[in-house]
């Protein structure tokens, strides 16, 4: 079991480019958790998603971010026209049945914007 | 929504004594209490859980209590060793969705 699958691990944009972050939940995991981590900050909610179905965006500014998770290939969270403050750590994880279990997070993909 | 708070945010100690952490959460639906370790630069990574229908739960020298009335609760880890320093994290669940977690605690094991 390859575990949750995080690409790329490190992604440099300059300002105002797009930035595409995948992640590929463990097999038999059908919801995904995206959170954001500012470095010697903690885990900051983004989004919830289950197959074809945002759950909960409320961690998700309004303007810029997006995410889905599709019936067939992996979630992607995606950030339009990146600025300075997007720089931080992204990270997924999965679990098999909602937040009362235990999740399984990804290695991350570290945003760097320039 | 729900809101966790974590104590201390900072934590050192001499190596062989305990550590604890202490968490609080708002939201009397939270029924899932996990508890992470984040290593420098890496993912986090479960260490242990417990549920509302259950007070304590321990595993090697790692124990969780918790306090439903109070919404309290604590990671303990007795016999610290200096691979225990990281960056633990509590977080509350609840059925509807996200787990919310606290701003971590770093802990220091000094040999």
């Amino acid at each position: 079991n390859a575990g949750v699958m995080q690409n790329p691990r490190h992604l440099v944009r300059r300002r105002g480019q797009e930035a595409r972050l995948r992640c590929s939940p463990m097999k038999g995991h059908s919801h995904v958790y995206w959170y954001r981590q500012l470095p010697e900050e903690g885990l900051k909610f983004m989004v919830y998603l289950q197959k074809e179905n945002i759950i909960d965006e409320s961690g998700m500014p309004k303007e810029r971010f997006s995410a889905e998770f599709p019936k067939e290939g992996p979630s992607i969270l995606r950030i339009q026209q990146v600025v300075r403050g997007d720089s931080a750590a992204y990270f997924c994880a999965s679990s098999p049945g909602g937040s009362n279990y235990g999740y399984t997070f990804g290695s991350g993909t570290r945003l760097t914007v320039v | 929504g729900e809101n966790v708070e974590q104590h201390p945010s900072t934590l050192s100690v001499q190596e062989g004594d305990s550590a604890v952490i202490k968490c609080t959460y708002s939201d009397s639906a939270s029924n899932y209490f996990p508890w992470y370790k984040q290593e420098l630069g890496k993912r986090p990574q479960l260490i242990i859980d417990i549920r509302s229908n259950v007070g304590e739960k321990k595993d090697q020298r790692i124990a969780v209590t918790l306090n439903k009335t109070a919404k309290h609760f604590s990671l303990h880890i007795t016999e610290t060793q200096p691979e225990d320093s990281a960056v633990y994290f509590c977080a509350a669940g609840t059925n509807a969705g996200k787990s919310t977690f606290g701003d971590g605690t770093t802990l220091t094991v000094k040999p």
